[in-house]
């Protein structure tokens, strides 16, 4: 497939333990933020979603974690599942831009 | 209901032609997005349109232009092809820009 990034930094984490990817953005006036997963060959998918008046969201098995303070996002899975080996990017948008910022990125590679 | 739809997934073009690229948003989404994904640069955007209207601009140069119909469906077009637009292109669709839905890509390599 499709090579998504190849010095992208990589977590290794054994199946069935929990993963925190971690995102740091830049601009203070982001109001909605979004993970995506993407695998080899496919687009983004839409994992989960937060906006700036929360500083929690939770959802199957993923907690998405903002912090404006100091312009940190993370997302958690919690029993991590050879299923989500992929890249996992943050995405943020001020509500008028209408468009999204990436962030660089994550390879998630989960063990057996 | 049905995903956002690119085509065509794959495409392979020679520096100096031009190419246009189609995407079909999700059924009463009028947001289409469009981005250009590499290995060096990310995921960059690089416009979006409304009802028709191209209503945001990322920083590419001139040679990337995109249209929507009334349908909502989007097309981009890239002229004069450079080896460093081989790329993965990514459309997505939104509701009142929450919920950015992408589609597979088109991946265009240029030779």
């Amino acid at each position: 497939g499709e090579s998504v990034g190849l010095h992208l930094p990589t977590l290794s984490v054994q199946e069935g333990d929990n993963s925190i990817i971690n995102c740091a953005y830049s601009n203070s006036a982001s109001d909605y933020f979004i993970w995506y997963k993407q695998e080899s060959g496919k687009g983004p998918q839409f994992i989960i979603d937060i906006r700036s008046n929360m500083d929690k969201r939770q959802g199957q098995r993923v907690t998405v974690l903002l912090n404006k303070t100091v312009k940190h996002l993370s997302l958690q899975i919690a029993a991590t599942q050879p299923g989500d080996s992929a890249v996992y990017f943050c995405a943020e948008n001020t509500g008028t831009a209408s468009k999204l910022t990436f962030g660089t990125g994550t390879r998630l590679q989960v063990t057996l | 209901k049905a995903g956002v739809t690119q085509t065509p997934r794959y495409l392979i073009k020679t520096r100096g032609q031009q190419v246009t690229l189609s995407c079909s948003p999700i059924s009463g989404h009028r947001s289409v997005s469009w981005y250009q994904q590499t290995p060096g640069q990310g995921l960059q955007f690089l416009f979006e349109y409304f009802s028709e209207t191209q209503r945001n601009k990322g920083n590419f140069p001139g040679r990337f232009s995109g249209r929507q119909f009334s349908n909502s469906r989007s097309e981009m077009n890239v002229s004069t092809l450079e080896l460093g637009d081989s790329a993965l292109y990514l459309c997505a669709s939104s509701l009142q820009g929450v919920g950015y839905t992408f589609g597979s890509g088109t991946r265009l390599t240029v030779v």
